[in-house]
This record gives structure tokens, sequence and C-alpha cells, in this order.
């Protein structure tokens, strides 16, 4: 069965700084779909960044990036210039194609003024 | 609509009633998933729609939980009589269909069972 784990319960960050939210999964497919989703208090789930498996290049989306290690079945998620507004619970998800989204348990993240 | 909605936000119930849980998908998308959140258990899956059908039910936790959608749009998640271990947030969301699109979420529905 396909499992993703966060090891991080809780991790904190200073404004303008940069943080990494660990995340390892298991599977024994070759086609999936790794995802990291934020949660802000309004419940809100946000898509961060998604990236498909076959991809070597690593997904970025604005302040947002990912290191894929795909041997090494590690997908952890780098926050660059760290702003208030991204205080959430982060998410880290992984998929099949036609799937369910299997999440981990979150790493809550708070940026420090 | 703009996103994907659900009803009602919040919901308070006593042990033993039933209650009805509303999704209502983004115009169009094809599939539709239900997720429940709890404390302690994370997200989990509960149950997956392809227009009316619903191919994977694996995750509905008992018997009491049942859903269905009709006209491929709607779709109803229906938990009989609820017991206290049913209090979470309960989450939907919708994609375009067949490969991997992009699930997006609703704001949940928060069930307490008193």
């Amino acid at each position: 069965a396909q499992t993703v784990t966060q090891s991080q319960p809780e991790m904190s960050v200073q404004e303008a700084e940069t943080v990494t939210l660990s995340c390892t999964y298991d599977t024994s497919e070759s086609d999936y779909y790794l995802f990291w989703y934020k949660q802000p208090p309004s419940r809100q789930m946000i898509l961060v960044i998604r990236q498909e498996a076959y991809k070597q290049q690593n997904a970025t989306e604005n302040r947002f990036s990912v290191n894929f290690q795909k041997a090494a079945k590690s997908f952890s998620l780098k926050i660059s210039d760290s702003q208030l507004g991204d205080a959430a619970m982060y998410f880290c998800a992984y998929s099949r194609r036609d799937d369910k989204i299997i999440f981990g348990k979150g790493t809550r993240l708070h940026i420090l003024p | 609509g703009a996103g994907v909605s659900q009803s009602p936000s919040n919901k308070v119930t006593e042990k033993g009633k039933d209650v009805e849980l509303r999704c209502d998908p983004i115009s169009g998308h094809t599939a539709l998933y239900w997720y429940r959140q709890s404390l302690g258990q994370g997200l989990e899956f509960l149950i997956y729609f392809q227009g009316n059908s619903a191919p994977d039910k694996s995750g509905l936790p008992s018997d009491r939980f049942s859903a269905e959608r009709t006209g491929g749009s709607v779709s109803t998640l229906t938990i009989q009589r609820t017991q206290q271990e049913d209090s979470a947030v309960y989450l939907c969301a919708s994609s375009w269909g067949w490969g991997m699109k992009t699930q997006y979420f609703g704001p949940g529905t928060r069930l307490l069972v008193l």
C-alpha cells in the first residue's frame, strides 16, 4: 500500500527566510503524481504545487519549489521569502492516475514576524 | 459556480440521528471525491464518483455511510445513526475526470456528533 510520511508536525520560520518541509513516500508504482496542498484556518485545501513522477525536472511555482528525489522517494517543499500568509497546515500527497489522493499527516508552518 | 461548494458549513447533531452532507462540484467536472479529515487520523479517502457511478467506495468506514451522485453533478454523503467518532470535517473535491487532473477542494462541512 502507498504511504506518505511527514516527519515534522510543526515548523517555524522567520518572515522573509527560507524553509523546507520534508516528505517521504512509499510506492511500487512507476507512474504517479505528488502534491503539496496548503490548508489555512479557513479549511480550504489549496494546491501549492504538483510533480509528475516521470518528469526529472523539479516543479516550481513562484516562491515554492520542490526537491523530487525519485530513487529516495523523497519530495520536499521549499518556500522562499516566507510571508505571513504562508502560515498554514501543509500536506504532502500522492496519487496514481485516475485515483484517490493519499495524504500525509501534515506539517503546521508558523511564520514569525 | 466558481468553485466547489459544500453545505452545510457546520452541522451539530445528536448521536443516532441521520445527516446528509451536500457537495456541488465545479461545473463540468466529471470526477468527484469525498474525504474525511479528523483529529489524529489526517485526511482519509471515502468514495470516488466518475459521472454518477462510484468505481471506488473502498474508503467508506461502515455501512452507515453511503453516497450518491445525480445528474453527474451534485453529490450527497449520508451518515445514518451517527456516532461520536463520525465527528470530523468532510471535504469534497472535483476534477475534470480521467487522467491525473488536479482535484479542487470545497471548504468542507464540520460535523459534530454529541
